[in-house]
């Protein structure tokens, strides 16, 4: 069974520095993988994904993630955190077996606070 | 390109009572998708459509719950009689098609109370 962990519930930041949220998966075949957003009081928007061409994503909003096959992570990042950036992160895989369709499993999330 | 579009936005009832909630995806989109999303959690996966086909209904709490896609466009979900436990978020999405690697788009959620 796919599984997918976000370590941290929260995570608080100063503006500009560096975000790091951490996202690790677990199973044999790497997954498809996505970095979900959250607002208060919205839906999910997509903020990128891997889809086994390069390693390195880059997505909206100057987030970024690395696939490590190694590590089983796909840790989201952005270089300096601007207070819009406040708000619920998810991650989530996709199996890539067949015949299991568009099956996403995601993590808890991870809220992230930008203190001014 | 309009998004997912649900209604209602918010919903508060009284438990025992019914209660349904609509959703019309992207235009073109041929899998849709129903979650439901507890607080301080990840979204979950009730059912998942495939035009009009309900191809994983395995998560729907069937003896309460139950959803319809008629012509393979909108859908509703039902609750009947809603518990106090059915309190969450009922998210609806979309694909494009079916493939492990397409991006879900999602709308904004009904947000209920049972009271």
């Amino acid at each position: 069974a796919q599984s997918v962990t976000q370590l941290g519930s929260h995570v608080s930041v100063s503006e500009g520095a560096l975000v790091l949220l951490r996202c690790n998966y677990s199973s044999s075949v790497p997954p498809y993988l996505f970095w979900y957003v959250q607002y208060p009081n919205q839906g999910l928007q997509l903020l990128l994904k891997y889809t086994s061409a390069a390693t390195l994503v880059k997505g909206i909003n100057g987030f970024e993630a690395e696939f490590k096959k190694s590590e089983t992570s796909f840790h989201l990042t952005k270089p300096s955190a601007h207070m819009s950036d406040a708000a619920e992160y998810f991650c989530a895989v996709s199996p890539i077996e067949e015949n299991t369709g568009n099956q996403f499993y995601f993590g808890t999330g991870t809220s992230l606070t930008v203190i001014p | 390109e309009a998004g997912v579009v649900q209604s209602p936005r918010y919903k508060i009832i009284e438990k025992k009572q019914p209660v349904a909630f609509w959703c019309n995806p992207i235009s073109g989109h041929n899998t849709l998708y129903w979650y439901l999303q507890n607080l301080g959690q990840g979204p979950e996966l009730l059912i998942r459509y495939e035009n009009e086909e309900a191809v994983d209904d395995s998560q729907l709490p069937k003896d309460r719950f139950s959803a319809e896609r008629l012509k393979g466009v909108d859908s509703t979900l039902k609750i009947q009689p809603a518990e106090l436990g059915d309190s969450a978020v009922y998210l609806c999405a979309s694909s494009l098609g079916r493939t492990s690697q397409e991006t879900q788009y999602f709308g904004p959620g009904t947000r209920l109370l049972v009271l």
